[in-house]
C-alpha cells in the first residue's frame, strides 16, 4: 500500500485566500484523523472521522475551518479565510479500528499564511 | 484531563545508548506509545506496550512502563546518526484517543 497520500505538501497563500488541504487514507482503514503541528502548540488534533462520520471535532479552532470525509478514500480539511496564525504543518493519519492507537501518518502539508 | 510530559531535548553520544522519558497523568491508560518524526517527515509508530506489562524489548528499543509512578522511557541502545528525530510519548486515554506528549528532540553527538 502507498500509505497515507496527502496533497498539496506545500502550500504557499495569502491571507485572505482558501485553503484546501486533501487525504487519501491506508485504503482499509475505517479512522481518520486531522492534526495540526506548529512549534508553539505542538501536535494538535483538529477532528477525527470513524467510517466517514465526523465524531468529534472539538479541537477545530473556529468556523474558518471544515473537513468533510465523503467517502473512505478521501478527505479534505478546508480554511476559509486563512489567515496567518493557521501556518503550520497539518497532517492527515489514518488507523484501523482495532488499533485506534496505530495510526499511520501522512507527510504532511506545509501551510504558510502570508 | 490526561497530560503526558516529556523533556523537550536530549543530546547523547554515538554508540552511547539514549533514554528518553514520558510521564503520564491517567492511570487507566491501556496502550502506552512510542512514535518517531524525522525532519520533514510524518510520525511513524515505533513501538508501544500494554499497560499490564512493564517491559518490551525489540531490536535496540526498549520500553519500559513504571504503572505506579506513571512514567515510560524509551531506550535506544547504541545510538546512531539515523536515530536523529523527535521522539512522542502517546497515551491512549478513555474514550481510546491518544494524548500526545510535545515530543523529544534527540541530538546526536559525533
Amino acid at each position: 500500500d502507498a500509505g497515507v497520500i496527502q496533497s498539496p505538501r506545500h502550500e504557499v497563500t495569502e491571507m485572505g485566500q482558501e485553503v484546501t488541504l486533501r487525504c487519501k487514507p491506508i485504503s482499509g482503514h475505517d479512522y481518520l484523523f486531522w492534526y495540526r503541528q506548529t512549534m508553539m502548540r505542538g501536535l494538535e488534533l483538529l477532528i477525527y472521522f470513524n467510517n466517514n462520520v465526523p465524531i468529534d471535532d472539538s479541537g477545530m479552532p473556529e468556523d474558518r475551518f471544515s473537513a468533510k470525509m465523503p467517502n473512505a478514500s478521501f478527505s479534505t480539511l478546508k480554511i476559509q479565510p486563512s489567515e496567518p496564525r493557521d501556518s503550520a504543518v497539518y497532517f492527515c493519519a489514518s488507523s484501523l479500528g482495532t488499533a485506534t492507537g496505530e495510526l499511520f501518518f501522512g507527510e504532511g502539508s506545509r501551510l504558510t499564511v502570508l | 484531563g490526561e497530560d503526558v510530559e516529556q523533556s523537550l531535548f536530549l543530546s547523547v553520544r554515538e554508540g552511547d545508548s539514549s533514554v528518553i522519558n514520558c510521564t503520564y497523568t491517567d492511570s487507566s491508560s491501556t496502550y502506552l506509545y512510542w512514535y518517531k518524526q524525522e525532519p520533514g517527515a510524518g510520525l511513524q509508530l515505533l513501538t508501544y506496550i500494554f499497560s499490564n506489562m512493564d517491559m518490551k524489548q525489540d531490536q535496540r528499543l526498549t520500553v519500559l512502563l513504571n504503572k505506579k509512578d506513571k512514567h515510560l522511557s524509551l531506550r535506544i541502545a547504541d545510538t546512531q546518526t539515523g536515530d536523529s528525530a523527535i521522539y512522542f510519548c502517546a497515551v491512549e486515554d478513555s474514550n481510546y484517543q491518544l494524548i500526545w506528549g510535545a515530543g523529544t528532540k534527540l541530538i546526536i553527538k559525533p
